[in-house]
């Protein structure tokens, strides 16, 4: 079976630009999560979908951050304007419903902002 | 702030040898879990252990959890070289929205 599938693997742009990452979760996995991962840290939820529903975004900095999963398959996570502090890997990360305790991570988009 | 802290930051051993890393929490939780990362790829899945269970086995990795003590222990036995990842504890906390709380991390570094 595919893993999860995220593009682009890497990305560099100047603060207060504009980027989207993408992210393809396995097959038949209803829920989906976006993670920032700062270097030497541990990921941080961003924002968890059930389909194509937002289950939490309560940690989503919303001034700049936004993501959707229209059609409850693949999902867009994008920052406008980025700021320094966002340079970070993202994660997108998909588990079943029934079986939503163990996530499966895709390789991570790793955002540079100069 | 994170659920779990990772205790130590980092550990370097000798193949062969076993590793040990540690977790704390801070509140009640459902499951504990533990993932790799190997430099620059994703989180995979190590393995999980309920709140009503005090010692699980897979493979090489056997992991206990000390819910008195808010604690979880990860040891890796028979050490490889290919065992050189970061380590992060997760919890589910009791009430959360099916959500994962990360530790900070044990950077293990396996020598050859």
């Amino acid at each position: 079976e595919a893993g999860v599938a995220q593009s682009p693997r890497y990305k560099i742009i100047e603060k207060r630009q504009s980027v989207a990452f993408w992210c393809n979760p396995i097959s038949g996995h209803a829920t989906l999560y976006w993670y920032q991962q700062i270097l030497g840290q541990g990921p941080k939820l961003l924002i968890q979908f059930q389909n194509n529903g937002v289950v939490d975004d309560s940690q989503l900095p919303k001034d700049r951050f936004s993501a959707e999963r229209l059609k409850g398959v693949d999902s867009t996570l994008k920052i406008q304007p980025a700021k320094l502090e966002d340079s970070a890997v993202y994660l997108c990360a998909s588990s079943l419903a029934a079986r939503w305790e163990t996530q499966y991570f895709g390789p991570g988009t790793r955002l540079l902002v100069l | 702030s994170q659920q779990g802290e990772e205790d130590p930051q980092a550990l370097s051993i000798q193949e062969g040898e076993n590793a040990t890393m540690n977790c704390s929490y801070k509140t009640s939780i459902n499951n504990l879990q533990w993932y790799r990362q190997n430099s620059g790829r994703g989180l995979v899945h190590l393995i999980l252990i309920r709140s009503n269970e005090r010692e699980k086995h897979s493979g090489r990795l056997r992991v206990t959890l000390d819910t008195s003590k808010k604690s979880s222990s990860l040891l890796i036995t028979a050490s490889r070289a290919a065992d050189t990842a970061s380590y992060f504890c997760a919890t589910v906390y009791s009430g959360s929205a099916r959500q994962l709380t990360f530790g900070s991390g044990t950077q293990l570094t396996v020598l050859p």
